[in-house]
């Protein structure tokens, strides 16, 4: 099955600052690659995705990026906020049907 | 539009006892998902379910299990609670069709005392 390794796990950065999370998968057949990003005490918020057929996709201060020759993806947050602090998940799918393999989540820590 | 919709929030169960946790998907999506969530495992895959079939499932015991009604709704039930079950418990709803947006309802945690 899919195997998604996600890195760093703990990621403090200047308020302003960029910061960048990144994922690789094991399953060169993924096409689908969402983020979310989950807040205490509630579930994960999908916040971006990307499919196959494209190597970047933006969406205001959030951006990602595939490669699939060497199969890993990146979140990038530019002119991060105090709002920004989360816990993030990358995820891709576990093949066959609908259901996520997800990886183990980086703590995003937003400094004033 | 309402959101994904688990029932109840918070649930106590003692070792041995069984428990039932409901989830109510994004009107018009047909595929819901269940995920468990804990600190040292992260978010592991249940199983899946789309127009009442169990379509995919993850490496959990027997005493997991799922169905998924006419109107979407889905229930899963984990019988003969062990401490190690204490966790949150995760659905997610999507269109089905192939690989779509998924979004997560607010999870129920569930403690095993």
């Amino acid at each position: 099955g899919e195997n998604v390794e996600q890195h760093p796990s703990t990621l403090s950065v200047q308020e302003g600052d960029s910061a960048v999370i990144k994922c690789t998968y094991s399953d060169s057949a993924s096409n689908y690659f969402p983020w979310y990003k989950q807040e205490l005490g509630k579930g994960p918020q999908l916040i971006i995705d990307i499919r196959s057929n494209v190597g970047e996709k933006k969406d205001q201060r959030i951006a990602v990026t595939l490669n699939k020759t060497a199969k890993h993806f990146s979140l990038h947050i530019t002119e991060t906020q105090p709002e920004d602090s989360a816990v993030y998940f990358c995820a891709a799918p576990r093949g066959g049907a609908d259901g996520l393999t997800f990886g183990k989540g980086t703590h995003l820590i937003i400094q004033p | 539009k309402a959101g994904v919709t688990q029932t109840p929030r918070y649930l106590i169960k003692t070792r041995g006892q069984q428990v039932t946790l409901s989830c109510s998907p994004i009107s018009g999506h047909r595929s819901v998902s269940w995920y468990q969530q804990t600190p040292g495992q992260g978010l592991q895959f249940l199983f899946e379910y789309f127009s009442e079939t169990q379509r995919n499932k993850g490496n959990f015991p027997g005493r997991f299990s799922g169905r998924q009604f006419s109107n979407s709704r889905s229930e899963m039930n984990v019988s003969t609670l062990e401490l190690g079950d204490s966790a949150l418990y995760l659905c997610a709803s999507s269109l089905g069709e192939g690989y779509t947006e998924a979004f997560f309802g607010q999870g129920t945690r569930l403690t095993v005392v």
